[in-house]
């Protein structure tokens, strides 16, 4: 079935860095966008970032933007966020999502949701 | 940047009572709109997009209507598994996605 798996998740200091990954698989994982989506505990849905199918563009939330970077690997069908300069605001549960257009210019709306990988910033 | 309201933001109803949450726009997302269902412990789930189209799989009693700047979210005859929170999220403006702060539905 169409699945999305996060990992990489974990405890780092505020200052830090911290990787995410996110493997698809049941579907054709370099023809569609993939979202970042994350939320703070006990708090609403926050979207981080999007990276079309083919890698070429790449959007940011501001609350990010200069600190984060999303990439994507199509060869292994995995998605790549790299946090930095990491503050205690970024803690929450960290989703990656499949765009629902294939081929897609722009984004759209998050058909396919992982589980999600927490992320805890402190000292 | 679009920002996004809902109400209520909670809403407590009967099992069979048609509930409504409403979602609005700081600015025409034409029909750029989606909903979205959580429950607790889980990852959201799509319900609608291009407001008013019904995800593959999601029951036929969820509808979604409206344009431009106000929209909603129907349940004709709540159930018991519908007990979760629902977002709304524009996606007009492309290059920074917005969702709403969630509208919390449980059973009386």
């Amino acid at each position: 079935q169409v699945q999305l798996v996060e990992s990489g998740g974990g405890v780092v200091r505020p200052g830090g860095s911290m990787s995410l990954s996110c493997e698809g698989s049941g579907f054709t994982f370099k023809n569609y966008g993939i979202h970042w989506v994350r939320q703070a505990p006990g708090k609403g849905l926050e979207w981080v970032a999007f990276t079309r199918y083919d890698g070429s563009s790449k959007y940011y939330a501001d609350s990010v933007k200069g600190r984060f970077t999303v990439s994507r690997d199509n060869s292994r069908n995995t998605l790549y966020l790299r946090m930095n300069s990491l503050r205690a605001d970024d803690t929450g549960f960290y989703y990656c999502a499949k765009d629902r257009g294939i081929f897609g210019v722009i984004p759209t709306a998050l058909d396919v949701w992982g589980k999600g990988t927490p992320v805890t910033v402190t000292s | 940047d679009i920002q996004m309201t809902q109400s209520p933001s909670t809403l407590s109803a009967s099992v069979g009572d048609k509930i409504t949450i409403t979602c609005r726009a700081s600015d025409s997302t034409s029909s750029w709109l989606a909903w979205y269902q959580q429950k607790p412990g889980n990852a959201p789930k799509l319900l609608i997009y291009e407001a008013s189209r019904l995800e593959s799989g999601v029951p036929s009693r969820f509808s979604g209507s409206g344009a431009g700047t106000d929209f909603t979210l129907t349940i004709s005859s709540l159930q018991p598994e519908d007990v979760a929170t629902y977002y709304c999220q524009q996606y007009e403006s492309y290059a920074v996605f917005s969702f709403g702060p969630g509208t919390k539905v449980d059973i009386k």
